[in-house]
């Protein structure tokens, strides 16, 4: 069974700084990775989607990779602004199991301090 | 864009009660999900189903039943409400894994049973 991790659970880190969430996943047979950013008692808002043949996808300050021979992937925030502070999610779609093979993480909380 | 709707963002129930949680997506999506969000646990999958009249259990079905009788509409029912059952509930539509498989989800709905 696919089993998704997001280290560390909590961040914080001054404005400014560049910075790097982590995501790793057992099961390589993925068809895609999707980076969620969930602000508090809402829901989940898709960032960014990287299919399995791709290795990375941009969204403005946001950079997504994925190398599936090392299970993981990595989301990439430039300059990181007060507003970028939420909670970000992975989750993995596997070509086997039912409800698509979703498998998410338990996400990484983060901090950016004024 | 799209667009996934969920009709209560807070509702308050007694213990007992028969709650209704509804979801509409305006994208013509075959998959729609019904997951819970707890702290410490991550977000849990209670239903799925890819298909008009087709639902499939997810990890927590006990206490729980859906609905799905049109392809944009898809509620999650919980019988007798438990105090248990106090949580945030995330709806979510997507394209099969086959396609896209990219996910999407609406704002969420607060239950608190007392």
């Amino acid at each position: 069974k696919q089993e998704v991790t997001q280290i560390p659970a909590a961040l914080s880190v001054p404005e400014g700084e560049n910075l790097v969430l982590n995501c790793s996943f057992t099961d390589s047979a993925i068809y895609n990775l999707q980076w969620f950013r969930q602000d508090p008692g809402k829901g989940l808002t898709s960032l960014l989607l990287i299919q399995s043949s791709q290795r990375e996808q941009t969204s403005g300050r946001l950079n997504a990779s994925l190398d599936k021979s090392s299970g993981r992937s990595t989301l990439y925030i430039a300059a990181s602004q007060p507003g970028d502070s939420a909670t970000y999610l992975c989750a993995s779609t596997g070509k086997w199991g039912g409800a698509d093979g979703l498998t998410f993480g338990k996400g990484t909380h983060l901090i950016i301090q004024p | 864009d799209v667009k996934v709707t969920q009709s209560s963002r807070y509702l308050v129930k007694r213990t007992g009660e028969k709650v209704f949680l509804e979801c509409v997506q305006d994208m013509d999506h075959e998959n729609m999900f019904w997951y819970r969000q707890d702290p410490g646990l991550g977000l849990r999958l209670i239903y799925f189903s890819y298909d008009v009249k087709m639902k499939e259990k997810g990890d927590i079905p006990e206490g729980y039943s859906v609905s799905r009788e049109k392809k944009e509409r898809f509620s999650l029912i919980l019988e007798s409400a438990s105090t248990n059952q106090t949580s945030m509930y995330l709806c979510a539509s997507s394209l099969p894994r086959t396609n896209t498989g990219e996910l999407f989800f609406g704002e969420g709905s607060r239950l608190t049973v007392l």
